[in-house]
């Protein structure tokens, strides 16, 4: 099936500091793209769906200023997490979704986990 | 929140028993989905069951459907150590695409 990945897969920085993560679809366009949160031992929580070439769309309670999304290419997302603080860490886990596809069409990639210190 | 609820949290068996967890959802629905996340890892999509169907199997998985009550159950049967996981129901609410997670049942099978 169609492969997902993210870089990095594991990131620790200092508190104040800004972490990019890469969220790249390797062999087919992703004209969307989703950010979830999960925090230890809970659930997934979507953060914001991004569309190529459009600004992302946030869900109610994601700050759009402190989560950046660039979906600059069909097979390229980033979310920048900004001036991160220990309470950001959490793992970052993208899904793509194809224009015009149902959900059975959407591919996860493994994960990034961010440590804030 | 529309996040759906999954039951139970934890469950302990040992292996070749079956593993039965439920989930519950708030919305209308066009499909409902199952994933499996080993710790630390990503989701693997293990069934995807559409909201005019009932019941579903894919080898040891058997999943149901009753949209009238609004709720879904996954059905592993002869459980091995390594179906040891977290497994999330997942609802299409919102359309396009976007995915509401179940709370999530952790699953521990001793060998």
């Amino acid at each position: 099936g169609a492969v997902v990945s993210q870089h990095p897969s594991r990131v620790i920085c200092k508190s104040g500091t800004s972490v990019k993560i890469e969220c790249r679809s390797l062999d087919f366009q992703a004209t969307t793209m989703f950010w979830y949160r999960q925090f230890p031992k809970q659930s997934l929580m979507l953060m914001a769906t991004s569309n190529e070439g459009s600004k992302a769309t946030y869900e109610q309670g994601v700050e759009k200023d402190k989560f950046l999304i660039n979906h600059a290419s069909l097979t390229l997302s980033t979310l920048t997490v900004t001036s991160a603080h220990p309470e950001d860490s959490s793992f970052y886990i993208c899904s793509t979704g194809v224009r015009g596809g149902s959900t059975d069409t959407q591919y996860f990639g493994p994960g990034t986990r961010l440590t804030v210190l | 929140s529309q996040q759906g609820e999954e039951d139970p949290q934890a469950l302990s068996i040992q292996e070749g028993e079956n593993a039965t967890m439920n989930c519950s959802y708030k919305t209308s629905i066009n499909n409902l989905q199952w994933y499996r996340q080993n710790s630390g890892r990503g989701l693997v999509h293990l069934i995807l069951i559409r909201s005019n169907e009932r019941e579903k199997h894919s080898g040891r998985l058997r999943v149901t459907l009753d949209t009238s009550k609004k709720s879904s159950s996954l059905l592993i049967t002869a459980s091995r150590a390594a179906d040891t996981a977290s497994y999330f129901c997942a609802t299409d609410f919102g359309g396009f695409q976007k995915l509401v997670f179940g709370t999530g049942t952790r699953l521990l099978v001793s060998p």
